[in-house]
């Protein structure tokens, strides 16, 4: 079964500093992944994401991620922290029996420290 | 209105009480989903409306819950006799596709309904 890590549940940066949330997939396939971040009071909004297109996706915020095949992963970077970027963070796989239902990782909040 | 909207966006029920939890798309979407959140969880996949069809419940935990979409608009969940393990946040999404909905377009998700079973 499909299935998405994030391996922390919790990251700390200091503004202006790089962000990497890490993110691996567990997949028989190529699949489709993607990046959604949660502010607190607010909807879940789409990051980016990765649907076997080019390897490096861009999304909005600054935001990108790379997919790597050989390493199963997806993490998620930004060169340069804000702190409006401070919320959690989800990665997320659709399973290939459904094109419509998305599996979310545990999540990862990220922190900005002034 | 601009976005999907869910109310209440607060509901506090004594356990073994019936709950209704309304969803209202962005106009015109076809797709509608629901998820459950428990506290420090992702997102759970719970139902999903073609228009007013239900193609998929898998995801609902009991015969408790019951989601409609009668008019192929707003959508209502149903919690009957709530339990403290329903404690959750519930999101409802919409999208104006009906195939490959998250991979060729962007589904939108209301900020979520808090249910409290005390």
């Amino acid at each position: 079964a499909q299935s998405v890590t994030q391996l922390d549940s919790h990251v700390s940066v200091s503004e202006g500093t790089p962000v990497l949330l890490r993110c691996n997939y567990s997949s028989s396939y190529s699949p489709s992944l993607f990046w959604y971040v949660q502010h607190p009071n607010k909807g879940l909004q789409l990051l980016l994401k990765y649907t076997s297109a080019a390897t490096l996706v861009k999304g909005i915020n600054g935001f990108e991620a790379e997919f790597k095949k050989s390493e199963t992963s997806f993490h998620l970077t930004k060169p340069s922290a804000h702190m409006s970027d401070a919320a959690e963070y989800f990665c997320v796989v659709i399973p290939m029996d459904s094109s419509y239902k998305l599996i979310f990782g545990s999540g990862t909040r990220l922190l900005v420290r002034p | 209105g601009a976005g999907v909207s869910q109310s209440p966006r607060y509901k506090v029920a004594k356990r073994g009480q019936d709950v209704a939890l309304r969803c209202d798309p962005i106009s015109g979407h076809v797709s509608l989903f629901w998820y459950q959140q428990a506290l420090g969880q992702g997102p759970e996949f719970l139902t999903y409306f073609q228009n007013e069809a239900q193609l998929d419940k898998s995801g609902l935990p009991s015969d408790r819950f019951f989601a409609e979409r009668p008019e192929g608009s707003v959508s209502t969940l149903k919690i009957q006799r709530t339990q403290q393990e329903d404690s959750a946040v519930y999101l409802c999404a919409s999208s104006p596709t009906r195939d490959r909905v998250f991979v060729n377009t962007e589904a939108f998700f209301g900020q979520g309904t808090r249910l409290t079973v005390v």
